[in-house]
């Protein structure tokens, strides 16, 4: 029971290069974020999935594109990464039950430094 | 835009003392719930609160949500070096399927 995965753990790369983050989860559930976790930021949201090929924007959306062509996986892709970039990324999902909103499953977080 | 605030920011207590971390929203909530996340960690759910007034207990832990659902509190009593970490709220806004999370709360505990 893998739960939710997310690759790599750890990336160094240079400010203009595209950088992939991928996230996958095993339990079919509905909903699929990702977040940036900053000193003195908290958790903000990047993006969001309802469920497969449906995506909307969080909070801090700009630099940063989403796919969801499966259920299971829901990839983070920084197109030309920038040193403000350089964060802690964090994938979750949630199952969407009868009565709203219930916990938030987090992957175990990306952390990424742009040079 | 829609903000959770949350104080204080650091919190060190003496293992033993009582702690307490505010969480205050700019809109009505339909929910809060919150997560604590260890040092190097990723945050886990502790719990979720849906009712105006609403108060649940885990131990030693007390979780509030107020009467106008906007902001709730988590108070820790009798504090142990197991509860170190940062603890956050998160609430969903009516009409949204976003959870805002609340700056967080980082508490220090010393033996």
């Amino acid at each position: 029971d893998a739960g939710i995965t997310q690759s790599p753990r750890y990336k160094i790369t240079e400010t203009g290069r595209q950088v992939t983050l991928m996230c996958h989860q095993t339990w079919s559930h509905s909903y699929m974020f990702w977040y940036r976790q900053d000193l003195g930021h908290g958790l903000r949201l990047i993006y969001y999935s309802a469920a497969a090929d449906i995506t909307d924007k969080g909070e801090v959306p700009d630099g940063y594109v989403v796919s969801r062509s499966k259920t299971e996986n829901f990839p983070l892709t920084l197109e030309s990464a920038t040193r403000s970039q350089t964060s802690v990324y964090f994938c979750a999902s949630i199952p969407l039950l009868a009565g709203g909103f219930n916990e938030q499953f987090f992957g175990p977080g990306t952390r990424l430094t742009v040079l | 835009g829609q903000q959770v605030m949350q104080i204080p920011q650091y919190q060190h207590v003496q293992e033993g003392e009582d702690f307490t971390t505010y969480c205050n929203s700019s809109t009505t909530l339909s929910n809060i719930q919150w997560y604590k996340q260890r040092p190097g960690g990723h945050p886990v759910f502790l719990i979720q609160l849906v009712k105006s007034g609403e108060v649940k207990k885990q131990k030693r832990l007390t979780f509030q949500f107020g009467e106008a659902k906007k902001n709730s509190s988590l108070h820790i009593t009798a504090t142990q070096t197991t509860d170190v970490g940062t603890y956050f709220c998160a609430g969903n806004p009516y009409n949204t399927d976003k959870l805002i999370f609340g700056t967080g709360t980082r508490l220090q505990v010393f033996p």
